[in-house]
């Protein structure tokens, strides 16, 4: 049992550089959230999806764009990295239904420097 | 806005204290209310969540919360702490009418043997 699996785990990027960051759940979990996670910060939502083909910014989307054309997916893209946005990327999922009372399912992070 | 806030960045306990991680949250509604563990290089696993009934909430690992709406407080606690409970504890609040998560800043547990 997978859960929410991220790829890559560890990536160092050039400033301008760009990137894709893939989620991928096996839970048939309708809402899907990328966050940032920065110390001293706890995690920040950049942009979250409450069914495939819908995407909604969060707290922090500048800079970011996502992309949900599969259920189990969810694409956080980079266009032109920054070193503001290093930091640990995590994705999570949760089910539908009562969507406010169920716990999100979390990945590992993936951890990203922009040099 | 929605708000929580984790006062405390580190506390520090010896095993088979009982421990106490403090919560505050500022919402203009019902809360529910969460928390999450971190351990090293990992994701965030649930603990527990309040929705509504009983203040005091049970969860994962012998850990319970409770919800005081006049303080506006959510603490996470254990009877007796483990050296296996070190790690990172966040709180979390959403209203009912919203996706969002509004994560706290992260409690640093330390319980030393």
């Amino acid at each position: 049992n997978a859960g929410v699996t991220q790829t890559p785990k560890f990536r160092v990027l050039k400033t301008g550089q760009s990137m894709t960051l893939l989620c991928a759940q096996d839970m048939n979990h309708e809402y899907m959230y990328w966050y940032r996670q920065d110390p001293g910060m706890g995690l920040r939502l950049i942009h979250y999806s409450v069914g495939e083909g819908t995407t909604a910014k969060g707290e922090v989307p500048d800079g970011y764009n996502v992309s949900r054309l599969k259920k189990q997916n969810f694409l956080l893209g980079l266009e032109s990295a920054a070193p503001s946005q290093t930091s640990v990327y995590f994705c999570a999922s949760s089910p539908q239904g009562d969507y406010s009372n169920q716990p999100q399912h979390f990945g590992d992070g993936t951890r990203l420097s922009i040099l | 806005a929605q708000s929580v806030a984790q006062p405390e960045d580190q506390v520090n306990v010896a095993e088979g204290n009982p421990l106490t991680v403090k919560c505050t949250y500022s919402v203009s509604g019902n809360p529910y209310l969460f928390w999450y563990v971190q351990y090293p290089n990992r994701g965030l696993q649930f603990l527990l969540k309040y929705i509504t009934g009983d203040n005091l909430v049970k969860g994962s690992y012998g850990f319970e919360a409770e919800f005081n709406k006049s303080q506006t407080s959510f603490h996470l606690k254990k009877p007796s702490a483990l050296v296996s409970d070190s790690a990172l504890y966040f709180c979390a609040v959403t209203l009912g009418t919203n996706y969002k998560l509004i994560f706290g800043s992260g409690t640093r547990l330390l319980v030393r043997p």
